[in-house]
């Protein structure tokens, strides 16, 4: 069963500190994945994806199809990352399946 | 370009009403998208279109309505609200042949 897994609700970490948001995900064929970010009161937005092996606003996240894991990371957290978190998959009829998000929060 | 446009922003439903969401997009994307996202839970789809006057059916379409007769809108419609309908609903489009989404500003819905 396609399936994404994003094992933590909440993450708290002081400003500075590194971050790594989980994700997990169940695909038979070959994965395409996304990290999508809402900040508090605007609508969700593309962060990034693996395809393009990018990095935006300091994240990065890689595809590991041995663990079949795509984590976010940053290596030092700023207090405007604070926001939902959300990885999705693509699967072959070109939907995303979604996980159920990570609340971050950036301690000062 | 407003990109996927809302409305209403809030509404609140008694039991048995009905009411249309009102999607709209100016980026001239085939596929729009309907989905809703519950408390601590992931987005689930809703329906979805790949083009006007195609529509079909997502994860959880039970209770919901949709047409497309332009490219640029996509309504949904719930004929008899009912308290499981509350959720924040958000529509979005997709930009081919890439698969990420767009998505409009929500539309946050409670039905008692």
């Amino acid at each position: 069963a396609q399936r994404v897994t994003q094992p933590e609700k909440l993450l708290s970490v002081f400003k500075g500190a590194p971050v790594e948001l989980k994700c997990n995900y169940s695909y038979s064929g070959s994965p395409e994945l996304f990290w999508y970010v809402q900040y508090s009161r605007q609508r969700l937005q593309l962060l990034l994806r693996h395809i393009s092996r990018e990095s935006i606003k300091g994240f990065t996240a890689d595809l590991n199809k041995g663990e079949t894991s795509f984590h976010l990371k940053k290596p030092f957290a700023q207090e405007e990352d604070s926001a939902m978190y959300y990885c999705a998959l693509l699967d072959s009829n070109y939907q995303l399946i979604w996980g159920a998000g990570t609340k971050l929060i950036i301690k000062p | 370009n407003a990109g996927v446009t809302q409305t209403p922003k809030f509404r609140i439903l008694k039991i048995g009403q009905s009411m249309t969401l009102q999607c709209a997009q100016d980026m001239n994307h085939n596929y729009m998208y309907w989905y809703r996202q519950d408390p601590g839970m992931g987005l689930k789809l809703i329906y979805y279109s790949v083009g006007a006057g195609i529509t079909d059916k997502g994860e959880v379409p039970n209770g919901y309505n949709v047409s497309r007769s332009t490219t640029e809108d996509f309504p949904l419609r719930l004929e008899l609200a009912a308290p499981s309908q509350t959720s924040v609903y958000f529509c979005a489009t997709r930009r081919e042949p890439l698969g990420e989404q767009y998505f409009g500003p929500g539309t946050r819905l409670t039905v008692t």
